[in-house]
């Protein structure tokens, strides 16, 4: 299958400082990717997406970077808050002939300190 | 939140005996997946469906079996279960098309917590 990875399990911030969580991706045909956000018995939930034609994405509060040179990706959140602590997924798509197919990382655990 | 349930949302059975998870949703959406979500491993699909009657494997689809005989229902089949599917299991549905719109956005449904002993 597919690798996409996290360089950090863990990832412990200040409230009101900036977060940054990576993630590393194998596949150089995949031309799709998701940051997802799961709280404690939930499912994940959608944050944004970047499509390989871009580098940068930005959302309410969050940015995605994406480096096709190194397949790497990053989600970057502004001003944390405690709501947001969750643990934090990237996914990447199968590619063309597999676009339905999304391979995940195995997560971050981000946790914001008061 | 996406009209996604999942049922039962815990179970524990036995090694050995059958056991169906069915994941319902009443968005008319026309992609249902099963994910397996294991420590270490993160979410796993293992089967996938792009219309009634329409699926295709994942990535860790041995022992398991799906159908889908209408929109809103996905059900999920564990022939003979092992302790190795102990794990919690989530459905996610999708509307888009990869190449039809700009984003692929799945909505998770609450999961099911599987013990196999």
């Amino acid at each position: 299958g597919e690798s996409v990875g996290l360089h950090l399990p863990t990832l412990s911030v200040q409230e009101g400082d900036n977060s940054i969580i990576n993630c590393a991706y194998s596949n150089s045909a995949s031309d799709y990717f998701i940051w997802y956000k799961q709280e404690s018995g939930k499912g994940p939930q959608f944050i944004i997406d970047i499509r390989s034609n871009m580098d940068k994405r930005q959302g309410q509060r969050v940015t995605v970077l994406l480096n096709k040179t190194v397949k790497h990706l990053s989600l970057q959140i502004a001003a944390t808050q405690p709501g947001d602590s969750a643990v934090y997924f990237c996914a990447e798509s199968g590619g063309i002939y597999n676009f339905n197919k999304f391979y995940f990382g195995s997560g971050t655990k981000l946790n914001v300190k008061p | 939140d996406a009209g996604i349930t999942q049922s039962p949302r815990h179970k524990v059975t036995e090694t050995g005996t059958p056991v169906t998870l069915r994941c319902h949703q009443t968005e008319n959406h026309r992609y249902m997946y099963w994910y397996r979500q294991d420590p270490g491993h993160g979410l796993r699909l293992i089967h996938y469906s792009y219309g009634v009657k329409d699926t295709d494997k994942g990535e860790v689809s041995d022992g398991y079996s799906v159908s889908r005989s209408k929109t809103e229902d996905f059900l999920l089949t564990l022939e003979s279960a092992t302790s190795s599917q102990t794990s919690v299991y989530f459905c996610a549905i999708s509307e888009s098309s990869l190449y039809r719109r700009n984003s692929y956005e799945q909505y998770f449904g609450p999961g099911t917590r599987l013990t196999v002993t």
